[in-house]
């Protein structure tokens, strides 16, 4: 079965530091993948998507992710982080040619310290 | 801008209780979805509707129905609500009728308490 894992459920990075949340998805065929912000009391929004074009993808607030097929990796970056990136992140795959849904990994929640 | 409202944040209802549970869309999008976001546990798809009047299941539609009789509207029932159904319902939409390269819209989500 398609899965996709976010490893850390929680990351801490001071402000100004390097971000960096993994995300691995496990299909036979690479899909279109996804990442979501969730401001607090909020719903999620796109951040970015790759959808076979690119492999390094540019988002929203500074950030981008660059799938790599050889390790299943759609792992989101942003070079200095900012108060303001404190947020649960969700990374979601999508199959190519049919499955109706996005399989959502369970989500990585950001700390940024001062 | 695409807007999906949903008609209640908070909600709090006894067990038992039929619960309706509103999402609006306002961009004309042909797929709705309802998913449940729960701490550890990501969002995880309760039903989602490609047209008018269809709807699929997701992965846990156990306690669930749905309705989607306009295009823009697309409302979550819960039968008899339980205390395990207390959770963050997040509804969303898409357009297109290819569903995977499009990216999802979301609701600000309704916290449902079930006492």
């Amino acid at each position: 079965a398609q899965s996709v894992t976010q490893l850390g459920s929680h990351v801490s990075v001071s402000e100004g530091a390097l971000v960096l949340l993994r995300c691995n998805y496990s299909s036979s065929v690479p899909p279109y993948l996804f990442w979501y912000v969730q401001y607090p009391n909020q719903g999620l929004q796109l951040l970015l998507k790759y959808t076979s074009a690119a492999t390094l993808v540019k988002g929203i607030n500074g950030f981008e992710a660059e799938f790599k097929k050889s390790e299943t990796s759609f792992h989101l970056t942003k070079p200095s982080a900012h108060m303001s990136d404190a947020a649960e992140y969700f990374c979601a795959a999508s199959l190519v040619g049919g499955t109706y849904k996005y399989i959502f990994g369970t989500g990585t929640r950001l700390k940024v310290l001062a | 801008d695409v807007k999906v409202t949903q008609s209640s944040r908070y909600l709090v209802k006894r067990t038992g209780e039929k619960v309706f549970l509103e999402c609006v869309q306002d961009m004309d999008h042909e797929n709705m979805f309802w998913y449940r976001q729960d701490p550890g546990l990501g969002l995880r798809l309760i039903y989602f509707s490609y047209d008018v009047k269809m709807k699929e299941k997701g992965d846990i539609p156990e306690g669930y129905s749905v309705s989607r009789e306009k295009k823009e509207r697309f409302s979550l029932i819960l039968e008899s609500a339980s205390t395990n159904q207390t959770s963050m319902y997040l509804c969303a939409s898409s357009p297109g009728l290819t569903f995977t390269r499009s990216e999802q819209y979301f609701g600000p989500g309704t916290r449902l308490t079930v006492t």
